[in-house]
């Protein structure tokens, strides 16, 4: 079993609707990292929790640290948003900040 | 700002050849890193670095070799290319507990 699920794996939505994205993990941890990459593209990095929930315009990152989960949710998408969603934490220990990667979540919004 | 630059972008090898993935970063980061990104797969930790003249071996070693003879440069080293090599690398750095910068990929394919 991954340390870093992700669900789900593919996911299409109509322009507009409200996206979810969910992640679990099975280690300790001392961040969760959500990461965008576009077909093709390089990897950019959405946010970094460790408690609580951040928002960063139309997109909202929370995370449950008892429940070890953390979900992605993006209001009033967009094809542009169209990307795959990825899921990392860093887990306890050492200064390397090492991360350990779900598989990512393939999302398409069409218009 | 150029962030985090790699060279080249593309790349097609023959078996047993050799080949260097350069990765720059303008950033003044300690510690960078490089992973591999399979299809279907989460990236994977080759090797890292946490400062000029320290690397370690990450979760995926074998076949790669890199150096850190500066702050900015981490090149990664194919000494025998094998099929199993072809892959998209990233390679990344950070600061303190900041989250990482990534470039933009190179894509490697082996013949």
């Amino acid at each position: 079993k991954n340390e870093v699920e992700q669900s789900p794996q593919n996911l299409t939505a109509q322009e507009g609707e409200f996206i979810t994205i969910n992640c679990s993990y099975s280690v300790g941890i001392s961040a969760l990292h959500w990461l965008q990459q576009h077909p093709g593209g390089g990897i950019v990095s959405l946010f970094m929790l460790s408690s609580g929930k951040k928002k960063h315009g139309r997109l909202i990152a929370t995370i449950n640290i008892q429940e070890k989960h953390s979900s992605l949710h993006i209001t009033a998408s967009h094809p542009r948003d169209s990307a795959v969603y990825i899921c990392a934490v860093s887990s306890y220990g050492g200064a390397t900040n090492k991360l350990i990667f779900g598989t990512g979540t393939l999302l398409a919004v069409q218009p | 700002n150029a962030g985090v630059t790699q060279t080249p972008k593309f790349r097609i090898l023959k078996i047993g050849q050799s080949m260097t993935l350069q990765c720059t970063q303008d950033m003044n980061h300690n510690y960078m890193y490089w992973y591999r990104q399979d299809p279907g797969m989460g990236l994977k930790l080759i090797y890292y670095s946490v400062g000029a003249g320290i690397t370690d071996k990450g979760e995926v070693p074998n076949g790669y070799n890199v150096s850190r003879s500066t702050t900015e440069d981490f090149p990664l080293r194919l000494e025998l290319a094998a099929p199993s090599q072809t892959s998209v690398y990233f390679c990344a750095s950070r600061v303190s507990d900041q989250p990482q910068h990534f470039g933009d990929g190179t894509r490697l394919s082996i013949l």
